[in-house]
């Protein structure tokens, strides 16, 4: 049961290039997010879903896209990266739709992405 | 406003100090109170959770929740060096979960 599995885990992209950002999770979740976190800041929300096939906007969505054609899978995609996209960004999951108000989050181990 | 604030810190203390950290929120709708621990290069493990107003206490850990000042609280009895970490609050929404900036804890020997 490997939980959240996050690809690549480090990554250096030069202004304008293009890459995915892979998120699988092992657990049946039903929601899963994408987070960025920078100094100071702390984690913003960058896109979520709340089940297979759909995507919602959260706090910083500008410049990335997402997508969940499988359950287990949430992409993030940039599709042209700019050195303010440089961060550490995680991706998690959780079950939802339950009634339980102790829902965790589980995360990923992150991804370390730099743009020159 | 930002929806939660925290103090980044870092705050330093003495193993075996009590130690208190702090949140406020904005959205008095907020029900479910969160609280995350990450340790440098790894992702958030979530800690301690509160649901309203009140206490809860886990071992060296308790959380608390003040609706009526839309303050909540993270205290560590007896803290150790395997303590130091960022503690991160959380406010759960439908659907998300919103964080503090997190506040860095370093518990020295």
């Amino acid at each position: 049961n490997a939980g959240v599995t996050q690809t690549p885990k480090f990554r250096v992209l030069k202004t304008g290039q293009s890459m995915t950002l892979l998120c699988a999770q092992d657990m049946n979740h039903e929601y899963m997010y994408w987070y960025r976190q920078d100094p100071g800041m702390g984690l913003r929300l960058i896109h979520y879903s709340v089940g297979e096939g759909t995507t919602a906007k959260g706090e910083v969505p500008d410049g990335y896209n997402v997508s969940r054609l499988k359950k287990q899978n949430f992409l993030l995609g940039l599709e042209s990266a700019a050195p303010s996209q440089t961060s550490v960004y995680f991706c998690a999951s959780r079950q939802g739709r339950t009634r339980t108000t102790n829902e965790k989050l589980f995360f990923g181990s992150g991804t370390q992405l730099s743009v020159l | 406003q930002k929806e939660v604030e925290q103090d980044p810190g870092p705050l330093s203390v003495p193993e075996g100090a009590i130690v208190s950290l702090n949140c406020t929120y904005s959205n008095s709708a907020f029900q479910y109170f969160m609280w995350y621990r990450q340790y440098s290069r790894k992702g958030p493990e979530l800690l301690m959770y509160t649901y309203s107003s009140g206490n809860k206490e886990d071992g060296r850990f308790t959380a608390q929740v003040d609706k009526s000042s839309k303050y909540i609280s993270l205290f560590i009895r007896d803290s150790q060096p395997s303590d130091s970490a960022t503690y991160l609050c959380a406010i759960r929404g439908y659907s998300t979960l919103t964080f503090g900036k997190g506040t860095m804890l370093l518990v020295s020997p």
